[in-house]
């Protein structure tokens, strides 16, 4: 599976939109880049996957660039339940997943 | 998104016993269990993979004899620490999967901590 790399950690502001970037320049023409996150104590929780086109649910929203080397995880209005560890995984259509370290995301009110 | 149902989510327990964890897949058929293991301050790392019916692979530097997989059925999964020491401390996480292949996101349960004495 291809590595990401995700910033550390970075803060956002209750209320803004928080943009989680991620690299993944190795990426093969056949692997999906996927987003979960964790808050603390618990299981990893799935947001959103995407391929090669954009995404969005009622979570978040993907945006693929068109060579795939890169992607940006949007909350669009982040709140305090936010807080959580986030994790950028790409991955074939199989069904191993790989967590790197992820990007600590703290929302401050 | 898929239920999934880990029990327990803590135990505490003295050095030498040993602990059963379940999971279960409560809305699908889980053809394929992974069980994760998730140190303080660190991320998830893949200790196992199971398929129904047959024997777990273990991932590199587990011990297959002392964490002890049983997938004998879709919709349950166990994990047993044998013989726990306080190094085997951890949060357990256990991710069904219901078919091999696909782009379906995996679910994860919520975790069981466990801290041994």
């Amino acid at each position: 599976d291809a590595k990401t790399t995700q910033p550390t950690s970075m803060d956002c502001a209750e209320g803004r939109a928080a943009n989680l970037p991620c690299n993944h320049s190795t990426i093969s023409g056949n692997e999906y880049v996927y987003w979960y996150r964790q808050i603390h104590s618990q299981g990893p929780q799935y947001i959103i996957h995407g391929l090669k086109n954009n995404e969005t649910n009622e979570m978040a929203s993907l945006i693929i660039t068109e060579d795939r080397k890169s992607s940006t995880l949007i909350l669009p209005h982040a709140t305090l339940r936010d807080t959580a560890v986030y994790y950028c995984i790409v991955r074939v259509a199989f069904y191993k997943l790989s967590f790197g370290a992820g990007t600590t995301v703290t929302v401050r009110a | 998104g898929a239920v999934v149902s880990q029990h327990p989510s803590w135990v505490i327990c003295k050095s030498g016993t040993s602990v059963k964890i379940e999971c279960r897949s409560l809305d699908f058929q889980a053809t394929t269990m992974f069980w994760y293991r998730q140190f303080p301050k660190q991320s998830l790392m893949l200790m196992a993979t199971s398929n129904e019916g047959s024997k777990a692979t273990y991932e590199q530097g587990v011990e297959k004899d002392k964490f002890l997989i049983n997938h004998a059925s879709l919709t349950l999964s166990t994990l047993t620490v044998t013989s726990a020491h306080p190094e085997d401390s951890s949060f357990y996480i256990c991710s069904p999967s219901g078919r091999v292949g696909g782009n379906q996101p995996q679910h994860f349960g919520d975790g069981t901590r466990l801290s041994i004495l």
